[in-house]
């Protein structure tokens, strides 16, 4: 029961290269998310996809882009990395977007993205 | 502008003891709230959550209270043990307003 899936784990960049972050769910949920977690902030969302072939922009979107390849699949992509975008990165998953517990979000297990 | 506060960073107990972790939210537009719990190098996991049309929601060894006029909310843990050591955080959500979360406190439960 792998759920949330994300890849790479570790990643270390030089300023200006691009990466992608890939992301699968297996629980047939509606929407995904990629959020940012920095040492002393919360989790901040970046971008989601409330169903698929649907983006939309979340609280720290700049510097990022992301496709909603299928239902399963949520990608993000940095095309120009700066320092400023180290950070853990989290993928989740939810049925959908509303409130309740059968809207609860579930995530990945994270992608330590250190830019150089 | 910070709408979900925790104000806390950490919390030390000691295993048996009651951990209660605080949480404050400034939107008056969240009505339904929840508690992460995440372990270094893993991603968060739900714990439990609270409708704002209840003040007290249990399960197990877990109680979240909600105070919706003072907009505080308290997270119970009772007995405290070794495995519950991790940082929690807080989430709120309403209105038109994805997950918020909060900034996480970090409980660590001595044996």
């Amino acid at each position: 029961n792998a759920g949330v899936t994300q890849t790479p784990k570790f990643q270390v960049l030089k300023t200006g290269q691009s990466m992608t972050l890939q992301c699968a769910q297996d629980m047939n949920h509606n929407s995904m998310y990629w959020y940012r977690q920095d040492p002393g902030m919360g989790l901040r969302l970046i971008y989601y996809s409330a169903s698929e072939g649907t983006t939309d922009k979340g609280e720290v979107p700049n510097g990022y882009n992301v496709s909603r390849l299928n239902k399963r699949e949520f990608s993000l992509r940095l095309e120009s990395a700066a320092p400023s975008q180290t950070s853990v990165y989290f993928c989740a998953s939810s049925w959908g977007q509303g409130r309740g517990p059968g809207n609860t979000i579930y995530f990945g297990e994270g992608s330590w993205l250190t830019v150089v | 502008d910070q709408q979900v506060k925790q104000n806390s960073p950490s919390l030390s107990v000691q295993e048996g003891r009651i951990s209660i972790l605080n949480c404050d939210y400034t939107n008056s537009m969240f009505d339904y709230f929840l508690w992460y719990k995440k372990y270094p190098a893993e991603g968060p996991t739900f714990l439990i959550s609270i409708s704002s049309i209840k003040d007290k929601n249990e399960d197990g060894r877990f109680t979240v209270f909600l105070n919706k006029s003072a907009k505080h909310l308290s997270l119970h843990i009772v007995p405290s043990q070794p495995g519950d050591s991790a940082v929690y955080f807080c989430a709120g959500q309403g209105g038109s307003e994805k997950l918020v979360f909060g900034k996480g406190t970090k409980l660590t439960v001595n044996p």
